[in-house]
């Protein structure tokens, strides 16, 4: 399958900063890129949609000036954290859309916040 | 209510057994159906897709009852290997819209 990269994979870091997480496809272009929060024992839960080239949808419940989304190429988008919180801490997971709708899944981010 | 319900079991049984999950969902829209495999710790990967007629890849069997709107998943000859969270994932809106479910958690013990 295709290749889904994430970067940081692990990141902790003090209340109140933020943090910036990459989401590369690397052997094919996604003009659509997901992002996904996972708590302990929960479900994926979709956080937003990121079209390459314009604004991300975010989904209900998710604020939108506290996880900045840029898609800006076929290959990568980010997600960042601002003013990350403990409550903040979570598994980020982003997917790319393939050219069959399939979602591959990239490594995912542990992000914790002292 | 949910979009996607699983029991997230654990299902506890002995290698070589067969074991089945089903999975509800809500919205009677949903377009498309897939299994998900997670392992502790990592990220889902596609198991396999799921469709009206019935599909099989090797000791795996997916269905759907639109009907009914659940889809299921069958292992048989069950390995160390399988055990795993296996992740019931809907989908909407021509793709645009992922669904999964909390997972079942499937161990497989010697």
């Amino acid at each position: 399958g295709a290749v889904v990269s994430q970067h940081p994979s692990r990141v902790i870091c003090k209340s109140g900063t933020s943090v910036k997480i990459e989401c590369r496809s690397l052997d094919f272009q996604a003009t659509t890129m997901f992002w996904y929060r996972q708590f302990p024992k929960q479900s994926l839960m979709l956080m937003a949609t990121s079209n390459e080239g314009s604004k991300a949808t975010y989904e209900q419940g998710v604020e939108k000036d506290k996880f900045l989304i840029n898609h800006a190429s076929l290959t990568l988008s980010t997600l960042t954290v601002t003013s990350a919180h403990p409550e903040d801490s979570s598994f980020y997971i982003c997917s790319a859309r393939g050219p069959v709708h399939e979602q591959f899944f990239g490594p995912g981010t542990r992000l914790t916040v002292l | 209510r949910k979009e996607v319900e699983q029991d997230p079991g654990p299902f506890n049984v002995p290698e070589g057994a067969t074991v089945a999950f089903n999975c509800t969902y809500s919205n009677s829209a949903s377009q498309s159906f897939f299994w998900y495999r997670q392992d502790c710790r990592k990220e889902p990967k596609l198991l396999m897709s799921v469709y009206s007629s019935g599909n099989e890849d090797g000791r795996f069997t997916a269905q759907l009852n639109r009907a009914s709107q659940y889809i299921s998943l069958l292992i048989r000859d069950s390995k160390l290997s399988d055990s795993a969270t296996y992740l019931c994932v809907v989908t909407q809106d021509n793709f645009n819209k992922f669904y999964f479910g909390s997972g079942t958690k499937l161990n497989v013990k010697p």
